[in-house]
């Protein structure tokens, strides 16, 4: 069972765009949303985070919005790049859960320049 | 630097046999992990650990043990490989404070069971 559900499962964008990946959720438990970016032959590596007691966070062009009541979560990414095209997971953790990442299946994102 | 490494990067292995994967990390983190990721399926928790000579299991643990004998090092093995158990296996790691949970990731090691 998949804890968090994540799409699309591939996604192609011209450069400039906006990318937007969704993600849901239902353990109201989890209190750590956060998104890793992964490149081809590379492990994961955390892109932004957010937990639950704000409902948006921008870090330069990327940003996650989050919707507490419909336990969904976002991610844009404002004036795509082709080096942006990367394969990208959104997670989930609780604190009462040691911690542990629950990953959504993967979005790759394609930016065609 | 190095962050966390693991060794081997490849590795094809018949069905039947054993092998060990090694996980060493630099940073003088509590938490390790080891991940499976599979097409379509995301990375899935298959044990962790939250501190020397602890482990728990994760979310697909069966076929695989693990231990933690020293804080910098978390194995991952598999007593008799099965084809199911091709995949690309990651570990990581992170601080136990809860304003610090970022998890660092090794670069994967690709194993092949035919």
């Amino acid at each position: 069972q998949q804890q968090v559900k994540q799409s699309p499962q591939s996604l192609i964008v011209q450069k400039g765009g906006i990318s937007i990946i969704n993600c849901a959720y239902e353990n109201t438990a989890f209190d750590y949303f956060p998104w890793y970016q992964q490149f081809p032959g590379k492990g994961p590596a955390l892109l932004i985070a957010i937990r639950p007691d704000v409902s948006e966070k921008k870090e330069g062009r990327f940003t996650i919005s989050f919707n507490k009541s419909a336990k969904q979560f976002s991610l844009h990414i404002m004036d795509s790049q082709p080096g942006d095209s990367a394969t990208y997971f959104c997670a989930a953790s609780s604190e009462t859960g040691a911690n542990n990442l629950f990953f959504g299946t993967g979005t790759r994102l394609t930016v065609i320049p | 630097n190095a962050g966390v490494t693991q060794t081997p990067k490849f590795r094809v292995l018949k069905t039947g046999q054993s092998m060990t994967l090694l996980c060493a990390q630099d940073m003088n983190h509590e938490y390790m992990y080891w991940y499976r990721q599979d097409p379509g399926m995301g990375l899935r928790l298959i044990h962790y650990s939250v501190g020397e000579g602890t482990t728990a299991k994760g979310e697909v643990p069966d076929g695989y043990n693990v231990s933690r004998l020293k804080k910098q090092n978390f194995l991952l093995g598999l007593e008799s490989a099965a084809p199911s158990q091709t995949s690309v296996y990651f570990c990581a790691s992170s601080y136990s404070a809860r304003e610090n949970t970022e998890a660092f990731f090794g670069q994967g090691t690709r194993l092949t069971v035919v």
